[in-house]
């Protein structure tokens, strides 16, 4: 297992449109986290799952985003009817419940036109 | 109030010196602080994450924290040309969301 994966890595898309990303997790890894960061910025925490169970989630987090984690693996990140402000890097990261240290994936780049 | 807050930088400091890079946080609750690096287009890198007070040192890195001053700072000694990057201060309160820094922009000068 070579870490967290990502894809696509890069999406454009034209506003209006819908886009979902998919995380790979480290294999075991209990804890799955979604978070954007535009440039000059730090990541943005959007939300967080344990498992299949999704445990916090960002007020930042509009009605048109939704993740899942069906089957406490994969997580998918969907933005509905996207706008130019969600252009951004959305970024996974994993951790064991146990331990403190999340690993980030590469990371999926959106630009909305 | 942000509530974790970076100098954006840029730092610069010539090849072999320290490199000093300073975070302050809002929230008193806070338990745990973390230190990540991220090169331009690449994604964070866990540096070091400290709990208590004081000192905590890996290698060239030295991560202090002060909970009555609400303050964390990195030490990078004999700092090199391939340390430079972005340096995120990230903090986790009582649950598991973790608030990042701006981050500070570190340009180490061969």
């Amino acid at each position: 297992d070579t870490g967290v994966s990502q894809n696509p890595r890069h999406k454009i898309t034209k506003r209006g449109q819908n886009v979902t990303f998919r995380c790979d997790p480290i294999s075991e890894h209990n804890r799955l986290y979604w978070y954007r960061q535009t440039l000059g910025q730090g990541p943005e925490f959007l939300t967080y799952f344990q498992n299949e169970a999704q445990l916090e989630k960002s007020r930042l987090l509009s009605d048109r985003f939704s993740a899942e984690r069906p089957k406490g693996s994969f997580s998918t990140l969907e933005i509905q009817r996207t706008e130019q402000g969600d252009s951004a890097m959305y970024l996974c990261a994993s951790s064991f419940s146990s331990e403190e240290t999340q690993y980030f994936g590469p990371g999926t780049r959106l630009l909305v036109l | 109030q942000k509530e974790v807050e970076q100098n954006s930088g840029p730092l610069s400091v010539p090849e072999g010196a320290i490199a000093s890079l300073n975070c302050t946080y809002s929230d008193r609750g806070s338990q745990s602080f973390f230190w990540y690096r991220q090169y331009s287009g690449k994604s964070p890198e866990l540096i070091m994450f400290i709990y208590s007070n004081g000192d905590k040192e890996d290698g060239r890195f030295t991560a202090q924290l002060n909970k009555a001053s609400q303050y964390v700072s990195l030490l990078i000694r004999d700092s090199q040309p391939s340390d430079s990057a972005t340096y995120l201060c990230a903090v986790r309160g009582g649950y598991q969301k973790v608030t990042f820094g701006t981050g500070t922009k570190l340009q180490v000068i061969p």
